[in-house]
């Protein structure tokens, strides 16, 4: 069975801060991990994911996530926030067939000016 | 191109009443499936069809819930009758294998209040 933790429901953080947020899995056999991100009234849209090779994987908008397999994490990280940022994110692992994803329950980030 | 769409938007309904789902996938995309997510938990796997047939089935919480996929391309999920826990958002996703893998895109999801 699979499972994915996502500690923060809730980051706030001020405009041009950095931000670090937080996902756990655990898995009894190899996964592909994702971040997803929602903004407000719109669909899931994909951030980023790490299916094979270098562990650390990079968005187009400055969001990157380091895969960890010794302590089973997936961290999201961006350097410095803007408002735009402001979104739901999710974390999410599936097996290699792809077909089934288990997501955590989502870290709401508010960029504050 | 136009992505994964749903319908209703919002749906407020009573208890035991019957309510329908529908999700227009992204054209040519052989898989469809349907999540679900109750008062901010995780959004939780229900089903995947792949074309008209049901893949997996695995997540559907009970038998009030039926799934459809005629002709492989549009979806319904109907509850019926609807119980106040069913109250959530339902997400539909859709997906295609490439060479880069079977990356799901989602839809804006549809949010049930059974009251």
């Amino acid at each position: 069975a699979q499972s994915v933790t996502q500690l923060d429901s809730q980051v706030p953080v001020f405009e041009e801060a950095p931000v670090e947020l937080r996902c756990n899995y655990s898995s009894s056999v190899s996964v592909y991990l994702f971040w997803y991100v929602q903004y407000p009234n719109q669909g899931l849209q994909l951030l980023l994911k790490y299916l094979s090779g270098s562990t650390l994987v990079e968005s187009i908008n400055g969001f990157e996530a380091e895969f960890n397999k010794s302590q089973t994490s997936f961290h999201l990280r961006k350097p410095s926030v803007h408002i735009s940022d402001t979104a739901e994110y999710f974390c999410a692992v599936s097996g290699y067939n792809f077909n089934k994803f288990y997501f955590g329950s989502g870290t709401k980030l508010n960029v504050k000016p | 191109e136009a992505g994964v769409t749903q319908f209703p938007s919002h749906s407020v309904i009573e208890k035991g009443q019957t309510v329908t789902l529908r999700c227009d996938p992204i054209s040519g995309h052989d898989n469809l499936y349907w999540y679900r997510r109750v008062m901010g938990k995780e959004i939780k796997f229900l089903l995947h069809f792949v074309k008209e047939s049901k893949q997996d089935e695995s997540g559907m919480p009970n038998n009030r819930f039926l799934a459809e996929r005629t002709g492989g391309t549009y979806s319904t999920l109907k509850v019926q009758p609807a119980e106040l826990e069913d109250s959530g958002v339902y997400f539909c996703a859709s997906s295609q294998w490439t060479r880069e893998g079977n990356e799901q895109f989602f839809g804006p999801g549809t949010r049930l209040t059974v009251l």
